[in-house]
């Protein structure tokens, strides 16, 4: 069973453009959490889908968006870059339909540097 | 909200040998879960091993055991036999009644040095 896949695994962004990353899931999960994590800051929840709902937010601008495809498949959009969005962007999936957070599989993550 | 702290950010052990990773935390649910997870040098986050809160018994995955304290609110780890593959950063994560939201502490660099 193919794990959860990532998409790009490096970029390198100037401030004020925006940025666009993918993660497909494991098969068969609906849904999908994306976290980022830096060194200052740890891991820090963004938000999660669950069969194109967003269920939960975390506390992050406006800028930070995301969304989930009908296939489960899901991106996250970071408009107006800063020099502190410079971070590990990790993407998890969970078979869990109902409240509250279970085992999470996450992806390799997208490393996003911001000049 | 709740809060994960995991007061050693490093640590090292000779390998073959055993280490206990603390973590304690703070909540006021009583339904959820915690969770150890490894990040190699790869970065790939991998589930060490889970433990439910309604559970007494502490879980255990081959070399990997947990010491579950729920009236003191701690959850360490411990590494028997540890190995050179093992290095690596430690999180210690709270699994809440929120949807697809883990807390994590700020983990601890395991080195196993030969």
């Amino acid at each position: 069973k193919a794990g959860v896949t990532q998409t790009p695994r490096y970029l390198i962004k100037t401030r004020g453009q925006q940025v666009t990353l993918s993660c497909s899931p494991i098969s068969g999960h609906r849904s999908v959490s994306w976290y980022q994590q830096t060194p200052g800051q740890g891991l820090q929840f963004l938000f999660e889908y669950f069969s194109e709902t967003q269920r939960n937010k975390g506390n992050f601008p406006g800028r930070f968006s995301g969304r989930q495809f009908s296939n489960s498949r899901s991106e996250m959009n970071v408009s107006t870059l800063e020099l502190g969005d410079s971070a590990l962007y990790l993407c998890a999936s969970s078979n869990r339909a109902v409240e509250g957070t279970g085992e999470l599989f996450f992806g390799e993550g997208s490393r996003l540097t911001v000049l | 909200a709740q809060t994960v702290t995991q007061s050693q950010p490093e640590m090292s052990v000779q390998e073959a040998e055993t280490v206990t990773l603390s973590c304690t935390y703070d909540t006021s649910e009583n339904n959820y879960y915690l969770f150890w997870y490894k990040q190699p040098p790869s970065r790939q986050m991998i589930l060490v091993i889970r433990q439910e809160a309604y559970k007494q018994q502490n879980a255990t995955e081959n070399r990997f055991s947990v010491n579950f304290q729920k009236a003191a609110k701690s959850f360490s780890l411990k590494i028997s036999d540890s190995q050179l593959g093992d290095t690596a950063m430690y999180f210690c994560a709270f699994g809440g009644t929120s949807y697809g939201k883990l807390t994590f502490g700020q983990g601890t660099i395991l080195t196993v040095h030969p």
